[in-house]
């Protein structure tokens, strides 16, 4: 059974930094894209990162460049997000979620981890 | 002001048809895959649409997709009360190189 468990979120300082794990299970890992995608309160789905296979190719969305960096352990199946630079902006549930076919087609979704940035 | 755009809200009763567009652009629909989600609030969304209009194993018929140009469309037949969720579309975006999704409808089983 294909299982994705985040952990990592909490209450973070504005200016701070944080960083996301999630714990994949039940499928060969190296053999998938991995992404993080979050849902701010009130708001949609929006795309922060996607890891190739291996880690080595990375993509990220335009909100969140420059302070975003996804990285991939495929020796202990874990996928990470490290952000920087935090404001009330980034406060939401972020997901991992794992790409079908390396399309950006998610089959299979965390439960989320929320992250709230407040003094 | 999300990159592919989609109504904010659609309603339509319990055993009709309703669709949820999905516009975008050469950039993105028109050049790439589209992806559906559900999304109920509490719980991971859900797959239902890749690949334009496939439907992974477990999604009803009730489901499809299909894709012209650069806008794409969701079908949802016999409606029922358990489909009252938001639906998102998703797609990658060649000029900005990144995943991007609509900003989602809300759709409500009257």
């Amino acid at each position: 059974e294909v299982q994705l468990v985040e952990s990592g979120g909490g209450l973070v300082r504005p200016g701070g930094s944080m960083r996301l794990s999630c714990e994949a299970s039940g499928f060969t890992f190296s053999r998938h894209s991995m992404a993080w995608v979050r849902q701010a309160p009130g708001k949609g789905l929006e795309f922060l990162a996607q890891s190739s296979p291996t880690g080595e190719t990375a993509y990220y969305g335009a909100s969140v460049k420059g302070r975003v960096t996804i990285s991939k352990d495929n020796s202990r199946n874990i996928l990470f997000l490290q952000m920087d630079g935090l404001t009330a902006d980034d406060t939401a549930l972020y997901y991992c979620a794992r790409d079908l076919r390396q399309q950006l087609e998610y089959d299979y979704w965390g439960q989320g981890t929320l992250v709230t940035v407040s003094s | 002001q999300s990159v592919l755009t989609q109504p904010p809200s659609v309603s339509a009763a319990p055993g009709q048809r309703v669709t949820i567009s999905c516009s975008g652009s050469s950039s993105n629909i028109a050049n790439a895959f589209v992806s559906w989600y559900q999304h109920l609030p509490g719980t991971a969304p859900r797959l239902l649409i890749y690949n334009n209009s496939e439907r992974p194993s477990g999604i009803p018929d009730r489901f499809s997709a299909s894709k012209s140009g650069a806008s794409a469309t969701l079908a949802i037949t016999g409606l029922q009360a358990g489909d009252e969720a938001h639906y998102f579309c998703e797609s990658w975006d060649h000029n900005l190189r990144a995943g991007v999704f609509g900003g989602g409808t809300k759709l409500t089983v009257l």
